[in-house]
Formats: structure tokens, C-alpha cells, sequence
């Protein structure tokens, strides 16, 4: 049971906006800790795609945004590409556990 | 360019001992912590400890504590996450990464290594 919680998987067609959930609680989000969000391609490592809430790293396309308020945040895919086809987990860090947490992450399928 | 690259693939069994790294470059190695972070097959991203290289601080999630070692060599920019008995139950995939102290975000990440205990 992860400290975040995602939707295990969305999907849409190309071209379409999805959203992915990130829920936490006073420990972490709700706390003020900053969430990021990564992007796991299949069979590659982890890669920074929003720090700080709703900023991109150089190179993200701006199809992809992120935010947060209280105790949850999200991120949204714009015009949706067969490459974006991957996993995405969010990170926090929680204050209770003293440690950072990650949500369980979610499968976005590009029909 | 900031990198990390880590050590090959491992196959071991269980109750065998095992030193994994994380070579570090294109950055002052002291200045930031480095992560460990496991992913066990088709599974999600679980953090297992930090380290700031500089002085060998560590901090473990209550998950691994006492079950792995992580440690780190700045002679040579490198940290290590080792075990000193495997379990089958750590078969996964391990990703060392840079921990950008503000904001707690890691980047970027090592290719990750395979390590496999099999009997």
C-alpha cells in the first residue's frame, strides 16, 4: 500500500487530455512538500518529468503540466502521443515517515 | 553532463553477499545525497535509503533498515548499496539517483541494476 495513491491505469486516444490523480495526506501534500511526477518508459529508468508541483525540466514538452492543491495533485497529458504510452509515479516527501514516498503509479495506455 | 551509471546485472542465491555501485559525474559528487530506489518485477518505485557522500550521513526507510547497507567512496564519486544475505524476495530492479535537496525531487537516475537471486 503506497502513502500516494493513483489510479493504476488510464488511458485515451491520441490527440485527447488525460489527467492522473496523486492523493496523499497532512504528511506530505498537505504538509507543503512539493510533488514531482517521472515518467518510466518500458524497460528504461525513471525520468524527471515535473518538479515542484507544476514546473518542467528543460526538454518536457508543455503538452505536460502538473499541480497541486491541499492534499492532492495531478498531471495532465495534452494531445496525447503514442510515445507517452508509459508509467508515471508521483513523489513527495512525508514528514511522519521522514522519508520520501512515492505513489504506486499508473499505466497510461494510448489506444 | 550529469550522469550516473551503475554496475552490470547480478545473479546470486540466496544468503550470498552483494556490493552494487553508482558511479557519479558531471557534478560535485559531495554537494548532493544520492538514493537508492527499488522496483521489484512489474511492480512500482519503493525508496530505500539516502546518503550524503560528504560525510556518509545515511537515512534508511523503516522497510529496509537493517536488511541493506548503503554507503559511499568520494575518492572515487561512487556509492554502494550492498547486502550481506540475500533473500529470493530481493529480486528487482535497483536505481541509485541524485536527490535535489529543496525540493526532494531525484534527478537524474541511474540505468538501474538487475539483480537476481535464484537458487
Amino acid at each position: 500500500q503506497s502513502v500516494l495513491t493513483q489510479p493504476p491505469s488510464v488511458s485515451g486516444a491520441p490527440g485527447q487530455r488525460v489527467t492522473i490523480s496523486c492523493t496523499g495526506s497532512s504528511s506530505n501534500m498537505g504538509a507543503g512538500y512539493d510533488v514531482h511526477w517521472y515518467q518510466q518508459l518500458p524497460g528504461t529508468a525513471p525520468k524527471l518529468l515535473i518538479f515542484g508541483n507544476n514546473n518542467r525540466p528543460s526538454g518536457v514538452p508543455d503538452r505536460f503540466s502538473g499541480s497541486k492543491s491541499g492534499t492532492s495533485a495531478s498531471l495532465a497529458i495534452t494531445g496525447l502521443q503514442a510515445e507517452d504510452e508509459a508509467d508515471y509515479y508521483c513523489q513527495s516527501y512525508d514528514s511522519s515517515l521522514r522519508g520520501v514516498v512515492f505513489g504506486g503509479g499508473t499505466k497510461l495506455t494510448v489506444l | 553532463e550529469v550522469q550516473l551509471v551503475q554496475s552490470g546485472p547480478e545473479v546470486k542465491k540466496p544468503g550470498d553477499s552483494l556490493k552494487i555501485s553508482c558511479k557519479a559525474s558531471g557534478y560535485s559528487f559531495t554537494t548532493y545525497w544520492i538514493g537508492w530506489v527499488r522496483q521489484m518485477p512489474g511492480k512500482g518505485l519503493d525508496w530505500m535509503g539516502i546518503i550524503q557522500p560528504d560525510d556518509s550521513d545515511t537515512r534508511y526507510s523503516p522497510s529496509f533498515q537493517g536488511h541493506v547497507t548503503i554507503s559511499a567512496d568520494k575518492s572515487i564519486s561512487t556509492a554502494y548499496l550492498q547486502w550481506s544475505s540475500l533473500r529470493a524476495s530481493d529480486t528487482a530492479m535497483y536505481f541509485c539517483a541524485r536527490l535535489l535537496s529543496g525540493s526532494r525531487r531525484f534527478d537524474p537516475w541511474g540505468q538501474g541494476t538487475l539483480v537476481t537471486v535464484s537458487s
